[in-house]
């Protein structure tokens, strides 16, 4: 079973444009929604964090939404550049010793 | 860099071996965890040892081992390989067993198993 879907799988943005990457969850135990950035070859590298108790989080060109009664949270990418060009993680846990859980990842490609 | 060094970077092994993957987290990291990234999927938890104990397991058999030890270094153990165990191994690695504070991945074990 899974417990975080993330869409799309793959997404295709112009330079200068806005990533959206949108993931939902089932278990309403997790409290800590973290994203995680990969390049080919890398392991994951955090990029922000989110926890259920605010409903936005913005940090440089990265805004993380949240909404806890949909039990969905976003990813927002402002003014794209193709540096950012990589697979993007969703993931989820909670309070205690639960591990992460992720989403299967979206690949991003930002073209000039 | 995240403090989290992992070894070896790329290895080959064969059906039915045994491989053994090491990781070295930032001192006072307590708890490390390992997760099984296969080609295009997200990662998948394996384990997590807090202060030398496991205490906690995903979906994976019992020939996948591991230790943590006091120096904030631990190892994967995998027996038996088979194909499927093809994939990126990471360590992650954080301060204390309570969510929430950043958990740190090294660059992963690329394992091919032919």
């Amino acid at each position: 079973q899974q417990q975080v879907k993330q869409s799309p799988q793959s997404l295709i943005v112009q330079k200068g444009g806005i990533s959206i990457i949108n993931c939902a969850y089932e278990n309403t135990a997790f409290d800590y929604f973290p994203w995680y950035q990969q390049f080919p070859g890398k392991g994951p590298a955090l990029l922000i964090a989110i926890r259920p108790d605010v409903s936005e989080k913005k940090e440089g060109r990265f805004t993380i939404s949240f909404n806890k009664s949909a039990k969905q949270f976003s990813l927002h990418i402002m003014d794209s550049q193709p540096g950012d060009s990589a697979t993007y993680f969703c993931a989820a846990t909670s309070t205690g010793n639960t591990p992460l859980v992720f989403g299967k990842g979206t690949r991003l490609s930002v073209i000039a | 860099e995240t403090g989290v060094t992992q070894s070896p970077t790329h290895l080959i092994k064969t059906r039915g071996q045994q491989v053994t993957l090491r990781c070295s987290s930032q001192s006072g990291h307590n708890t490390v965890s390992w997760y099984q990234q296969a080609l295009g999927q997200g990662p998948q938890f394996i384990f997590q040892y807090y202060r030398e104990e496991e205490n906690g397991r995903g979906n994976f058999p019992p020939r996948f081992s591991g230790l943590q030890f006091p120096n904030y270094s631990s190892e994967l153990n995998v027996n038996a390989l088979e194909l499927d165990d093809s994939a990126l191994y990471l360590c992650a690695s954080k301060r204390d067993s309570s969510s929430g504070n950043t958990i740190y991945f090294g660059e992963g074990s690329w394992l091919t198993v032919v």
